[in-house]
């Protein structure tokens, strides 16, 4: 059974840092991952979706790299804004129409 | 272009009684599903559809019901609300899955059950 978890579950910086929210699967057969975005009181907003066949995709300041075998990805977030304060979720589509999500880090960057 | 639309955006029920949350998208998805999100459990998939008429169950199914009779409506039916249902549910659709389709979100309905 496919199991994805988030390291911290919440994370503080100062804002200009750049940052590293990390994701692991235990898994490795999968089809792509996705990286979200949730603010409060809100839906997902899909950032980055990686294919299993990729090692990484950029969207301007957010990097997401994926490493099947050792059944990682991060997501590189350059210069952090207090705009970039949300919940980050990472979540694996291993086939059989079933996404699997991990709970998430919360992220405060203190202006 | 609306997206993912939920309704409602807030309900309280007693226990025992039934409800729908409605759900529609407008980007001619295929793909569409249910999930709840729980503090520190993540999303859980509760039912999808690939398609209309098509629907099959995810991990937690057991007190919902759905169906799909067009491409644009993914109805969940609460059959007898339990306070264990009191969540925040989420649908999302995709043109696909398992490619480079990524899930578009509603902006969910919180539930509370007393």
């Amino acid at each position: 059974k496919q199991e994805v978890t988030q390291i911290p579950a919440a994370l503080s910086v100062p804002e200009g840092e750049n940052l590293v929210l990390n994701c692991s699967f235990t898994d490795s057969a999968i089809y792509n991952l996705q990286w979200f975005r949730q603010d409060p009181g809100k839906g997902l907003t899909s950032l980055l979706l990686i294919q299993s066949s990729q090692r990484e995709q950029t969207s301007g300041r957010l990097n997401a790299s994926l490493d099947k075998s050792s059944g990682r990805s991060t997501l590189y977030i350059a210069a952090s804004q207090p705009g970039d304060s949300a919940t980050y979720l990472c979540a694996v589509d291993g086939g059989g129409f079933k996404t699997i999500f991990g709970a998430g880090t919360r992220l405060f960057v203190k202006a | 272009n609306a997206g993912v639309t939920q309704t409602p955006k807030f309900q309280v029920l007693k226990t025992g009684q039934s409800m729908t949350l409605q759900c529609a998208q407008d980007m001619n998805h295929e793909y569409m599903s249910w999930y709840r999100q729980d503090p520190g459990m993540g999303l859980r998939l509760i039912h999808y559809s690939v398609g209309a008429g098509i629907t099959d169950q995810g991990e937690v199914p057991n007190g919902y019901n759905v169906s799909r009779s067009t491409t644009e409506d993914f109805p969940l039916r609460l059959l007898s609300a339990a306070p264990s249902q009191t969540s925040v549910y989420f649908c999302a659709s995709s043109y696909s899955v398992g490619g480079n389709s990524p899930l578009h979100f509603g902006n969910g309905t919180r539930l509370t059950v007393t």
